[in-house]
């Protein structure tokens, strides 16, 4: 199975600290997605990274990927307790494949 | 920006009845997905289609499934006879050859 696993399952921080959650897979990937989920809600794409990629920044996530290691981090830094939410990482195998999603980090930010 | 739309939001159904979810995918994209989570559960794929058929599906995707496009822009889960443990948010997404985006989901509540 591709699917993933993050760490930690749980996550509670103060605001304005970061926030790093883990991400590691199981084979070969063609793309990493990180997903933002709010409780009983839909999935939000936040970020995507390539297999040649290493590290990528959007505002304030930042996204890194080692594929000898299988693994993926993504760093939300100044966290808000808005950013309260379940954290996903969705691996592909190759282009047009299906995405398998982890088993998610759920984050508390409180204020 | 493009997005993937799924009606309804929210459907409450008799155990036994037939159930179709609907979705609009992205109108440009090529593969098409559905997934399904379980409350407090992680995302789990159930198919996907391409070229007007189903490329890929899941140990979760019995007899009871089916996935239809019927026009050029829906595509339809159906779930024939449901069953209790049918009960999750169903999403739907569609993708480029690199991102996938989902839907906001359709929670199907079976009693």
């Amino acid at each position: 199975s591709q699917q993933g696993e993050e760490d930690p399952q749980a996550l509670s921080i103060q605001e304005g600290e970061n926030a790093t959650m883990n991400c590691s897979y199981k084979t070969s990937i063609n793309n990493l997605q990180w997903y933002r989920q709010n409780s009983g809600r839909g999935l939000v794409h936040l970020i995507l990274i390539r297999s040649n990629e290493r590290e990528k920044h959007s505002g304030r996530l930042r996204v890194t990927l080692d594929t000898s290691k299988k693994s993926s981090s993504l760093l939300i830094t100044a966290s808000r307790a808005a950013d309260t939410a379940s954290y996903f990482c969705a691996t592909d195998a190759r282009a047009g494949n299906q995405f398998y999603f982890g088993t998610g980090t759920s984050l508390t930010v409180i204020p | 920006e493009p997005e993937v739309t799924q009606t309804p939001s929210h459907q409450v159904t008799q155990m036994g009845q037939e159930v179709i979810l609907r979705c609009v995918p992205i109108s440009n994209h090529l593969y098409f997905y559905w997934y399904r989570q379980i409350l407090g559960q992680k995302v789990e794929f159930l198919v996907s289609f391409y070229n007007n058929e189903i490329s890929e599906k899941s140990e979760i995707f019995d007899d009871q499934f089916s996935v239809e496009r019927p026009d050029g822009s829906n595509f339809t889960l159906k779930i024939r006879s449901t069953k209790l443990e049918d009960s999750a948010m169903y999403f739907c997404a569609s993708r480029t050859w690199t991102e996938a985006f989902f839907g906001q989901g359709t929670r199907l509540t079976v009693v």
